[in-house]
């Protein structure tokens, strides 16, 4: 089946400005990630949504980043008031949880650029 | 999450087997090995992983040392196409993927 995917693929925004990315995982995994990675460097671990579970936002820069998950599937990052600093590839991931083995399967990215 | 220790780069020659090395010498016992590649522009992808045995697939064979303090990434027979950074994680099931800088791994033709 198709694997994660993620939109936009590119974005470019200015300063200040309130930013949405999606991330469609694969179907029937249970479990969401948000990474970012910044240029040259190491994976940034967000926030992880597993199932119907609280999630786990220890990974959250700031305020300004929020996640949502509806239904189970889909996900949404925001970035609010966005600064030259969030400027970054944002990563998603999938995995089918806990109970059917926890390989993480990634999408391409939505790569940020705030202006 | 133990923390690994992977050569910044490597080079391979083409056809020739790449294997890349990852110390994790604080690793638990119930942390599994890891092993991500990415190529330039795209996201992870993941290659192999496991406990305490070998394991081998159809992209690569992962050798752990017997006190699980190393491991070894092994590409039979390197392509161009595998140029990329290699990632060495060691992790509990259910937690997120803490990503260290990688190899860089060059193959030449």
């Amino acid at each position: 089946g198709a694997g994660v995917s993620q939109s936009p693929s590119n974005k470019v925004t200015e300063k200040g400005k309130d930013v949405e990315l999606r991330c469609d995982p694969i179907s029937g995994h249970t479990a969401l990630y948000w990474y970012r990675q910044s240029l040259g460097q190491g994976l940034e671990f967000l926030i992880y949504f597993q199932g119907n579970s609280a999630p786990d936002k220890s990974g959250l820069p700031s305020d300004r980043f929020s996640a949502e998950r509806t239904g189970g599937s889909v996900s949404t990052l925001t970035i609010q008031r966005t600064q030259q600093e969030d400027s970054a590839v944002y990563l998603c991931a999938s995995s089918l949880g806990p109970s059917g083995g926890e390989t993480q399967y990634f999408g391409p990215g939505t790569r940020l650029l705030v202006l | 999450d133990a923390k690994t220790t992977q050569p910044t780069s490597m080079d391979c020659a083409e056809g020739r087997a790449a294997n890349l090395p990852c110390n994790h010498s604080t690793i638990s016992g119930n942390e599994y090995v890891y092993w991500y590649r990415q190529i330039h522009s795209q996201g992870p992808q993941y290659i192999i992983h496991g406990l305490k045995n070998n394991e081998t697939n159809e992209m690569a064979s992962l050798i752990i040392t017997e006190d699980r303090k190393s491991s070894t990434l092994i590409l039979p027979h390197a392509t161009l196409r595998d140029t990329a950074v290699y990632y060495c994680i060691v992790r509990v099931l259910n937690n997120d993927m803490r990503f260290g800088a990688g190899t860089r791994l060059t193959v030449k033709p």
